[in-house]
């Protein structure tokens, strides 16, 4: 059981490329999330899902897509990086559909820098 | 929508002397509150949560916190710290009347000086 895996650890990006930042899960959970984590704002949610084929925005969710095509896997898209996007990116999953009434499984984190 | 507020950025505390970190919510309805730790370089990790019950929960490495309704409070305590409990601490709550979004707080960076 590895519990929440991302790839890549770590990765540097020139300004408007593009990538997928990957999540996968597999303990069978409905709810999966992407936050972005900076220094002295804590966790904001980028997109969440609470099912294969249901997304929806969190707080911060301009610059990126998701798709949830499987229950398992729940990829983060930059469309066109900007330096903005410089950040620690981490995938969480939750074995309710309802967000947040249950304990969280976070990945360990993808280290993002757009130069 | 619901909010959470860690006042401390950071908090110093002598290895052995009690530890304790503080958190204030701001939702409507029944909160359910949740508390995560970072160690350094690491994803964050379950330590405590309250959702309904006993208003005393124990958690993980020793901690436990006590839900204070009207206070809005829920500040995880440990009698004696470590100094392995250096981290980053995060408060995190949800409303079922909210945004369906899990707040979270910005973090205390707890130092424990042996």
């Amino acid at each position: 059981n590895a519990g929440v895996t991302q790839t890549p650890k770590f990765q540097v990006l020139k300004t408007g490329q593009s990538m997928t930042l990957q999540c996968a899960q597999d303990m069978n959970h409905e709810y999966m999330s992407w936050y972005r984590q900076d220094p002295g704002m804590g966790l904001r949610l980028i997109h969440y899902s609470v099912g294969a084929g249901i997304t929806d925005q969190g707080e911060v969710p301009n610059g990126y897509n998701v798709s949830r095509s499987t229950t398992e896997d729940f990829p983060l898209r930059l469309l066109s990086a900007a330096p903005s996007q410089t950040s620690v990116y981490f995938c969480a999953s939750s074995y309710s559909p309802g967000g947040g009434t249950d304990t969280q499984y976070f990945g360990p984190g993808t280290r993002l820098t757009v130069l | 929508a619901q909010s959470v507020a860690q006042p401390e950025d950071q908090v110093n505390v002598a290895e052995g002397n009690p530890l304790t970190v503080k958190c204030t919510y701001s939702v409507s309805g029944n909160p359910y509150l949740f508390w995560y730790v970072q160690y350094p370089n690491r994803g964050l990790q379950f330590l405590l949560k309250y959702i309904t019950g006993d208003n005393l929960v124990k958690g993980s490495y020793g901690f436990e916190a006590e839900f204070n309704k009207s206070q809005t409070s829920f500040h995880p305590k440990k009698p004696s710290a470590l100094v392995s409990d250096s981290a980053l601490y995060f408060c995190a709550a949800y409303s079922l009347y909210g945004n369906n979004r899990l707040a979270f707080g910005k973090g205390n960076q707890v130092v424990v000086i042996p």
